[in-house]
C-alpha cells in the first residue's frame, strides 16, 4: 500500500525550533518530488516547500524562506522538514504529499499523509 | 490573500450540478497544469483532477475538470449528500517558484 506517515508535531514556543518526518512506503521514494503542505486551523491549504527527488533543488514559500529547511534521505525512504525560528503564525497541520511530474512540469500531489499538528504557543 | 481565486461557498440540492471557478494569472493556470482537491471534513485532502481535466483511478465521472486561459473550473455532477466537503484548486506558479493554492470552497449540499 502507498503511504506516507509524517511525525514530530508538537507544542513548541516561539522562536523554538521542530524537525518534521514523513516515512514512505510502498513506492519507489527516490524517483518522486516531494512536499509539504500545512493548514492552519480552519483556514485553507498552503504549500509549504518541495525538494527534487535526487534532493537537488529545493523551493519554498516566500515567509519560511530562511527559517525552514526541506530535506530527504532517500536510502531511508524519508522526508524532513527543519523548523527554525517558529512564530505563532506557523501552528498548522502539516502535511507531506508526492508530487507528480508529467514531463518536466509540476502536476499535482497524488499522495497525501495524515498530517502532523505543529502548536507554537508560549 | 490566496494567489488563485475561488468562490468561499457554493451551494445546489442533491441531484443537481455545481460549478466551481479558480481564476489565476498567466504565471500560475495560464502555463501550467492546474489539479483539483476535496477535503472532507476531519481528513486530509484527496486529489480529484490532475494534468487540468484527468480523473485518478476511483474518482467517479461525476467530476470533470476544464481550463481556459487563466481560469479553471471544477464541475461535480449529481451531486450527493457525501460531496459536502472543501475544495481547492493548485498549480505551478512560474514567477514565484512556488506551489499555489486557491483559498478553498466550501460545497453544502442543501
Amino acid at each position: 500500500e502507498v503511504q506516507l506517515v509524517e511525525s514530530g508535531g508538537d507544542l513548541v514556543q516561539p522562536g523554538g525550533s521542530l524537525r518534521l518526518s514523513c516515512a514512505a512506503s510502498g513506492f519507489t521514494f527516490s524517483n518522486y518530488w516531494m512536499s509539504w503542505v500545512r493548514q492552519a486551523p480552519g483556514k485553507g491549504l498552503e504549500w509549504v516547500a518541495n525538494i527534487k527527488h535526487d534532493g537537488s533543488e529545493q523551493y519554498y514559500v516566500d515567509y519560511v524562506k530562511g527559517r525552514f529547511t526541506i530535506s530527504r534521505d532517500n536510502a531511508k525512504n524519508s522526508l524532513f522538514l527543519q523548523m527554525n525560528s517558529l512564530r505563532a503564525e506557523d501552528t498548522a497541520v502539516y502535511y507531506c504529499a508526492r508530487d507528480i511530474v508529467v514531463a518536466t512540469s509540476l502536476d499535482a500531489f497524488d499522495i497525501w499523509g495524515q498530517g502532523t499538528m505543529v502548536t507554537v504557543s508560549s | 490573500q490566496s494567489v488563485l481565486t475561488q468562490p468561499p461557498s457554493v451551494s445546489a440540492a442533491p441531484g443537481q450540478k455545481v460549478t466551481i471557478s479558480c481564476s489565476g494569472s498567466s504565471s500560475n493556470i495560464g502555463h501550467n497544469y492546474v489539479s483539483w482537491y476535496q477535503q472532507l471534513p476531519g481528513t486530509a485532502p484527496k486529489v480529484l483532477i490532475h494534468e487540468n481535466n484527468k480523473r485518478p483511478s476511483g474518482i467517479p465521472d461525476r467530476f470533470s475538470g476544464s481550463k481556459s486561459g487563466t481560469s479553471a473550473t471544477l464541475d461535480i455532477n449529481g451531486l450527493q449528500t457525501g460531496d459536502e466537503a472543501d475544495y481547492y484548486c493548485g498549480t505551478w506558479d512560474t514567477s514565484l517558484s512556488a506551489r499555489v493554492f486557491g483559498g478553498g470552497t466550501k460545497l453544502t449540499v442543501l
